[in-house]
């Protein structure tokens, strides 16, 4: 079945640790996004990529970093000069040419200590 | 730029109830509208979607009509369940923020037996 993984659902972490957040899609679409959630908020765009080798900052990018070394993949990276890191991180996918339905994982709960 | 609005919640219905939640947009030229619905601990799921003006989009019992007069997108549902209760999402793209999705806040529904 075609979708998009996220894992791992639950992730803990100490204050000051770098920690990096799996996003992968077998869909073969070419646009993936990051988005912030948290508790009773909409969704904040982090960071978005269109193409292999490319991405470009939403609106919450500060204290964070992605790459995109494949068309499947995505990671996000959650660093020690993010503030306030505890939250929901939802990775999506859409069809470049179709700037349209996003497609969106279970999610990763990040917890920091 | 490019905008969602919806209605603030939480919205708290009896079994059987009807549904509205009305959302409204601000975007250039003829964006699409969509409405996602978030389970609790989930990632979004598509509810529905609609490409043009006066389009209906439908699924599981679950309605809403394009209106450009009125730049609104309002979801209505005939008799709500407690399986209903969730998150809802009223969003668009196509705007002058083409490669993005825009979200509104997000409605808490609360469906008790």
């Amino acid at each position: 079945d075609g979708g998009i993984t996220q894992s791992p659902k639950y992730l803990f972490r100490k204050e000051g640790q770098n920690v990096t957040l799996s996003c992968e899609q077998n869909l073969n679409h070419d646009a993936m996004y990051w988005y912030r959630q948290d508790p009773g908020q909409g969704l904040r765009l982090i960071y978005y990529s269109q193409i292999v080798n490319d991405f470009q900052k939403g609106d919450i990018a500060e204290g964070y970093s992605v790459s995109r070394e494949k068309k499947e993949s995505f990671p996000l990276t959650v660093t020690s000069a993010q503030k306030n890191p505890t939250a929901f991180y939802l990775c999506a996918s859409t069809r470049r040419q179709n700037y349209n339905e996003q497609f969106f994982g279970p999610g990763t709960r990040l917890t920091v200590l | 730029g490019d905008s969602v609005t919806q209605m603030e919640g939480p919205v708290t219905l009896s079994e059987e109830a009807f549904l509205t939640i009305n959302c409204t947009y601000t975007a250039t030229g003829y964006p699409s509208l969509f409405w996602y619905v978030q389970y609790p601990g989930e990632g979004l799921q598509l509810l529905l979607k609609a490409t043009k003006a006066d389009d209906k989009g439908s699924n599981k019992g679950f309605e809403a009509t394009y209106r450009k007069e009125t730049t609104s997108f309002h979801l209505e549902k005939g008799s709500v369940q407690v399986s209903d209760s969730a998150v809802y999402f009223c969003a668009l793209s196509g705007g002058t923020s083409y490669d993005k999705v825009i979200f509104g806040p997000g409605t808490s529904l609360s469906v008790i037996p």
